[in-house]
């Protein structure tokens, strides 16, 4: 069946350092692929997604590149700042549901 | 303002007890989902619901019962709750293929 495996955390990075969380998937057919992140208290927010190969998604400063040949949908930003600090759920949609990887927390210290 | 909207966000039961969780959305989305998210494990498919009158199982199902009698509502129902189920849990809702999905604040439920 689909899933998803993604880096383990904890990951602390000081400000303007360079994040990636590694995130690959196993999958049937052509899913697409998200990243959300989930703040304290909340629930989880769509932060990106690409929805077929070689798609790249983008949002305030993240991106991820959908790679078919490596199974893989990593996120990246250049230069992270305290306010990322949450916990970053990679996910992969099919046709009726997604399933999300355990989750990286990233602190980001000043 | 447009969203999903959970009721109770917080609850503690004795074993034993029953009780419903309500999602309610409000952006006409078909698909309705139900989650239960634990350290370290993510978040896990409990039912969900491709439109009104529609449930089915997802990844961990047992001890839950589900309805979508309206298509805003989808009602997550524990008969017999139990410590294995202190959880948050989250709602969540989306148009079909493709699009992300809209989520709930949670419900923080303990088991005693």
């Amino acid at each position: 069946g689909n899933s998803v495996t993604q880096m383990e955390g904890p990951v602390t990075l000081s400000e303007e350092a360079f994040l990636t969380i590694n995130c690959t998937y196993t999958a049937t057919g052509y899913p697409s692929l998200f990243w959300y992140v989930q703040y304290p208290g909340e629930g989880l927010q769509l932060l990106l997604k690409a929805t077929k190969a070689d798609d790249k998604g983008s949002n305030k400063g993240f991106e991820a590149t959908y790679r078919k040949e490596t199974t893989s949908f990593h996120l990246e930003k250049g230069s992270v700042q305290v306010s990322d600090s949450a916990v970053y759920f990679c996910a992969l949609g099919s046709n009726n549901d997604m399933r999300f990887g355990a989750g990286t927390r990233l602190t980001v210290k000043p | 303002n447009a969203g999903v909207t959970q009721t109770p966000k917080f609850r503690v039961l004795k074993t034993g007890q029953s009780m419903t969780l309500l999602c309610a959305q409000d952006m006409n989305h078909e698909y309705m989902y139900w989650y239960r998210q634990d350290p370290g494990m993510g978040l896990r498919l409990i039912h969900y619901s491709v439109g009104e009158g529609t449930t089915a199982k997802g990844e961990v199902p047992d001890g839950y019962n589900v309805s979508r009698l309206k298509k805003q509502n989808f009602l997550l129902g524990l008969e017999s709750a139990a410590p294995s189920q202190t959880s948050v849990y989250f709602c969540a809702s989306r148009y079909p293929t493709g699009y992300g999905y809209t989520f709930g604040s949670g419900t923080r439920l303990t088991v005693v």
